[in-house]
């Protein structure tokens, strides 16, 4: 089965820096990469995602690129605010699959 | 649109009892999913339902759990007996169909076993 590992763990950054988490995948056969934002005590939030016939996406301050070739995908946060302070989730499900993998999650903490 | 709603947000049942946990997916979803969160092993997914009908409950852990979906718009999640080390948040997603599309999670229930 699909094995997705998240890199870093934790990430601290400045208000105003840019924050990037990254992820690999193992299956080649995957083709649709959700990223997920889950703050203290709700649900993980659908924040974006691309499918592999893109290889960048933007909306606002946050953008995905993919790399099939190499496997992995990242998450980029532009102009941090405390409020994007959160556990971030990549995934990612094969074709016509329900399933989703997800990595164990970065935890991000934007310094005021 | 409400989004997910699951009932109740808190649980807390002494070991031995029957939890039953409740999930009403987003109006017009056919797909709908319980994924049980944990420290140890993060996001997992439980049973996966689609048009109301049970298509993989692989994750399911032990014959103690058990999944119904009577109607496309109510789903639950049954413990009997509850043990400890099924402390853990369970959280109900729906999305539009299978495949490639947008899974939208509940809020979730914190369940606690003592």
């Amino acid at each position: 089965g699909e094995n997705v590992e998240q890199h870093p763990s934790t990430l601290s950054v400045q208000e105003g820096d840019s924050a990037v988490i990254k992820c690999t995948y193992s299956d080649s056969a995957s083709n649709y990469f959700p990223w997920y934002k889950q703050e203290l005590g709700k649900g993980p939030q659908l924040i974006i995602d691309i499918r592999s016939n893109v290889g960048e996406k933007k909306d606002q301050r946050i953008a995905v690129t993919l790399n099939k070739t190499a496997k992995h995908f990242s998450l980029h946060i532009t102009e941090t605010q405390p409020e994007d302070s959160a556990v971030y989730f990549c995934a990612a499900s094969s074709r016509n699959d329900y399933k989703l993998s997800f990595g164990a999650g970065t935890t991000v903490t934007v310094r005021a | 649109d409400a989004g997910v709603i699951q009932s109740p947000r808190h649980e807390v049942t002494e070991m031995g009892q029957e939890v039953t946990l409740r999930c009403k997916p987003i109006s017009g979803h056919n797909s709908l999913f319980w994924y049980r969160q944990t420290m140890m092993r993060g996001l997992e997914l439980l049973i996966y339902f689609n048009n109301n009908v049970p298509i993989d409950d692989s994750g399911m852990p032990e014959d103690r759990f058990s999944a119904k979906m009577p109607n496309a718009s109510f789903s639950t999640l049954k413990i009997q007996p509850s043990e400890p080390r099924d402390s853990a948040v369970y959280f109900c997603a729906s999305s539009l169909n299978r495949g490639l599309y947008e899974q939208y999670f509940g809020p979730g229930t914190r369940l606690t076993v003592t």
